[in-house]
């Protein structure tokens, strides 16, 4: 079974720019949540999809924004970037029985 | 609120040695707990899992981690230590009805020769 994959790598922005951050789900989960890792810290709870709805949400301004496609694929979109919300993002899906998530390697955002 | 507390930030072992990472939860109902580690430049790998029954269970690379309802703790134990366990390593608690996970601040494992 192919695993969570998430793209770009790496990503390097300004202030005030906006980024989309991409996710592909683990084949039959129907479920993806998004984390913030900062450096040194644990990653941070920022949203969940479940079947294209949005299933919960964290601590984060409405300038982050996400979407879940019929494939159970996913967007993390961030507007008006700004110099804390320079982190590593990690994607995060599960099966929506009870499963443990399965995270991606995560994209790693630097906004100068 | 549910929260995580790794009270150990940085732990260095001998190869072959024994290790212990602590972890305290805090959850107003029954909590999922979980351990994952992560590799430099790397996402999180899920080592073990606590949902019910049996209150030590066991993980990959030879991990395994006891759940204490009176203590609000799991912490997780390896009895031999090797040079590629050094890492990063988080414990996490979640809902039974959702996959919010909430996530300590972690505990960095040196593995010295």
């Amino acid at each position: 079974e192919t695993g969570v994959t998430q793209s770009p790598t790496h990503l390097i922005k300004t202030r005030g720019q906006q980024v989309t951050l991409r996710c592909s789900s683990q084949s039959g989960h129907n479920t993806v949540s998004w984390y913030q890792q900062a450096l040194g810290q644990g990653p941070q709870f920022i949203f969940q999809y479940y079947r294209e709805e949005e299933n919960g949400r964290g601590n984060f301004p409405p300038r982050f924004s996400g979407l879940q496609f019929p494939n159970y694929s996913s967007e993390l979109n961030v507007n008006a970037l700004e110099l804390d919300d320079s982190a590593l993002y990690l994607c995060a899906s599960s099966d929506g029985t009870g499963g443990p998530q399965h995270f991606g390697d995560g994209t790693r955002l630097s906004i100068l | 609120a549910q929260s995580v507390t790794q009270p150990d930030i940085h732990i260095t072992v001998s190869e072959g040695a024994s290790l212990e990472l602590r972890c305290n939860y805090s959850y107003g109902a029954t909590p999922y707990l979980f351990w994952y580690v992560q590799s430099p430049g790397q996402g999180l790998q899920l080592l073990l899992k606590y949902f019910s029954g049996d209150t030590l269970v066991q993980g990959i690379k030879g991990f395994e981690a006891e759940f204490k309802r009176s203590q609000s703790s799991f912490n997780l134990r390896k009895p031999s230590v090797h040079w590629s366990d050094a890492a990063e390593y988080f414990c996490a608690v979640g809902a039974m009805d959702d996959y919010k996970l909430s996530f300590g601040a972690g505990t960095t494992v040196t593995v010295r020769a």
